[in-house]
């Protein structure tokens, strides 16, 4: 049971939009940034989003986020199939004086 | 370029211990918040340790406390990941990261893991 909690799973199709949702409490997302990343099997985990909503260099701008209270939103737009992976939302959380994710979520792209 | 190579795993009988290392290079080492997450087969990421720039402050997950260790060598350009009293519940591959920005500028609760490590496999079995 993770302490963020994220859909397991969201689809769309190509060339569509997607979102994926980041709930938590205030002890975590309301009151620290949230960073958001991108796995593929067998590969590092990428970083999308950091400070809610800034995008590290050579991140494009298809990849947005916002947070609000105690939850936070990924954006995607243009989808590719390259986009098929796991996303995982993060956090400080200053109760538990420890990092935490969320359980993932697993992007298909139809 | 930033560069982190993890080193360490293996196959380990439970109850033993393993010491990780995380080789860095391509910046100052010293000047950067580390971290070490893991992911278990068929898991989602977990964090399990952070230690400051100049190895003073850490933090660890509840579900390693009392038996993991982080730590650093500045002058080897090192982080390390004790981790004793091994149980099958800590197999999983483990990364090093680092964050984004230097231990000046941002707060070691800054979770901008902007490098990772290709991870090494610590497999607890007997």
């Amino acid at each position: 049971q993770s302490v963020l909690t994220q859909p397991p799973s969201v689809s769309a199709a190509p060339g569509q939009k997607v979102t994926i949702s980041c709930s938590g409490s205030s002890s975590n997302i309301e009151n620290n940034y949230v960073s958001w990343f991108q796995h593929l099997p067998g590969t590092a985990p990428k970083l999308l989003i950091y400070d809610n909503n800034k995008r590290p260099s050579g991140i494009p701008d298809r990849f947005s986020a916002s947070k609000s209270g105690t939850s936070a939103t990924l954006g995607i737009t243009g989808l590719q199939t390259g986009d098929e992976a796991d996303y995982y939302c993060g956090t400080w959380d200053y109760s538990l004086t420890a990092v935490v994710f969320g359980g993932g979520t697993k992007l298909t792209v139809l | 370029q930033v560069q982190l190579v993890e080193s360490g795993g293996g196959v380990v009988q439970p109850g033993r211990s393993l010491r990780l290392s995380c080789a860095a290079s391509g910046f100052t080492f010293s000047g950067y918040t580390m971290h070490w997450v893991r992911q278990a087969p068929g898991k989602g990421l977990e964090w399990v340790a952070v230690i400051s720039y100049d190895g003073i402050n850490s933090y660890f997950a509840d579900s390693v406390k009392g038996r993991f260790t982080i730590s650093r060598d500045n002058s080897k350009n090192t982080l390390y990941l004790q981790i004793n009293s091994l149980r099958a519940e800590d197999t999983a591959v483990y990364y090093c990261a680092r964050v984004g920005r230097g231990a000046l500028v941002t707060a070691i609760t800054s979770v901008d893991f902007q490098h990772w490590g290709q991870g090494t496999l610590v497999t607890v079995s007997s």
